[in-house]
This record gives structure tokens, sequence and C-alpha cells, in this order.
């Protein structure tokens, strides 16, 4: 019973455009949410996060965007770089502990 | 600042036998979790340590897996005995008590053969 869905296991953008990476929730007492980014043999590493409270959060060229009655969030890229070809995991916390999405594999091509 | 450091970095061991993973925790960190992710499923909490204490184990698959952290330092993780279903990667996180952003090492892959 997965609480937290990337249903597209992939994607691919071209270097320049935007890149949108969806998840979607099911449990609405979720307070958090956070995406991470990893690279081959390394560790998932911070990307940005999002409150319950808010629906909208931007940082550089990423920016986050929280649905709460669609239980929904998403998040763009702009422009999409080479070096951003990872696989991104959209995180909720609950309580102590975050629950993890499957992971969406995106690739910027040139 | 060094960060979150695990080792070993790769384990190949038979079924039955015995492996301990370490977390070196990023230093000052009170909060400890364990994570794992299995053939390239969604990454799964296993337990979080505050200090020395197991704040939550409700992720820990069952008694085959032992996780101690004492001193409130580096902490292990032991399998014994190994199954096969083990294999994946095992992922170490530690934050600041009360932040949300939790640093992750780089993991140990696993491989129960």
């Amino acid at each position: 019973d997965q609480q937290v869905k990337q249903n597209s296991p992939s994607l691919s953008v071209q270097e320049g455009r935007i890149s949108i990476l969806n998840c979607d929730y099911t449990n609405s007492m979720f307070d958090y949410f956070l995406w991470y980014k990893k690279y081959p043999a390394e560790g998932p590493t911070f990307l940005i996060s999002i409150s319950s409270i808010k629906d909208k959060n931007e940082d550089g060229r990423f920016t986050v965007f929280l649905n709460k009655s669609a239980k929904h969030l998403s998040l763009h890229i702009v422009p999409s770089q080479p070096g951003d070809s990872a696989v991104y995991f959209c995180a909720a916390q609950n309580t102590d502990k975050l629950i993890f999405g499957t992971g969406t594999r995106l690739q910027v091509f040139p | 600042e060094a960060g979150v450091t695990q080792f070993p970095s790769h384990s190949v061991i038979e079924k039955g036998q015995t492996v301990t993973l370490r977390c070196d925790p990023i230093s000052g960190h009170d909060n400890l979790y364990w994570y794992r992710r299995v053939m390239g499923k969604e990454i799964k909490f296993l337990l979080h340590f505050v200090k020395e204490s197991k704040q939550d184990e409700s992720g820990m698959p069952n008694n085959r897996f032992l996780a101690e952290r004492t001193g409130g330092t580096y902490s292990t993780l032991k399998v014994q005995p190994a199954e096969l279903e083990d294999s994946g990667v095992y992922f170490c996180a530690s934050s600041h008590g009360g932040e949300t952003e939790a640093f992750f090492g780089q993991g140990t892959r696993l491989t129960v053969v």
C-alpha cells in the first residue's frame, strides 16, 4: 500500500526546456513534502521542500507546487540542463520519517 | 564538514551468513535513520534513532535485523542470518533535531547469494 506514488518511471526532456515531475499521495496528514535527487552509486541529495500550508516554493531553477485538494505535487525544473539527469524521489514526512515514492528517472538530452 | 559515511560500500555474502553495516552520521546530528531500497523500488524507512535511543523501529522487517547506536554517535545494522530477500541498498541518513531535511550517505549495496 504505497502512500506516495510517482507514476512515471522515466522522463526525457530536451536541454533548455521545462521538466515536470509528478507525485501523488494518499495521506492528507502529511505536513511536509521533499524532493531528492539521486545520481548512480550515490545517496539521495535534498533538492527542495514545501510545507503543507503552502502551495508553491521556488529555489532558483526548481519550483515545487502543492495541490492539497488533489493530493498532488510537482517539481518543475526550468531550464533543464544535462547535469539534471538523475533519479528524482518525492518524499512525504510522516512524524519522524520520510515516505518515498519509487522515483522518476529524468534524462536531459542536448 | 564531512557528510554521512557508510561502510562498506558493497557487500556480497552467502545466505545464512551475518553482515554488519556501519553508518557515521554528520557530527552533531542527533537524528539517525536507516532506509532500504530493494530492486529499484521505493526507499523504505527502517528505523530512527534520537541519540542512542530507538525512536521508531516500525520499518524493521523482522528480528533478523538489529540496529544499535551506542553512545549516540555511529550506528550499526546487523543482519543475521541473511536471506536472499535482504538484498538491496541500505541508506543511512542524519539530521539536526527538529529539522526536516535529512542528509544521506552513499549507501551500502548488499547482495545475498
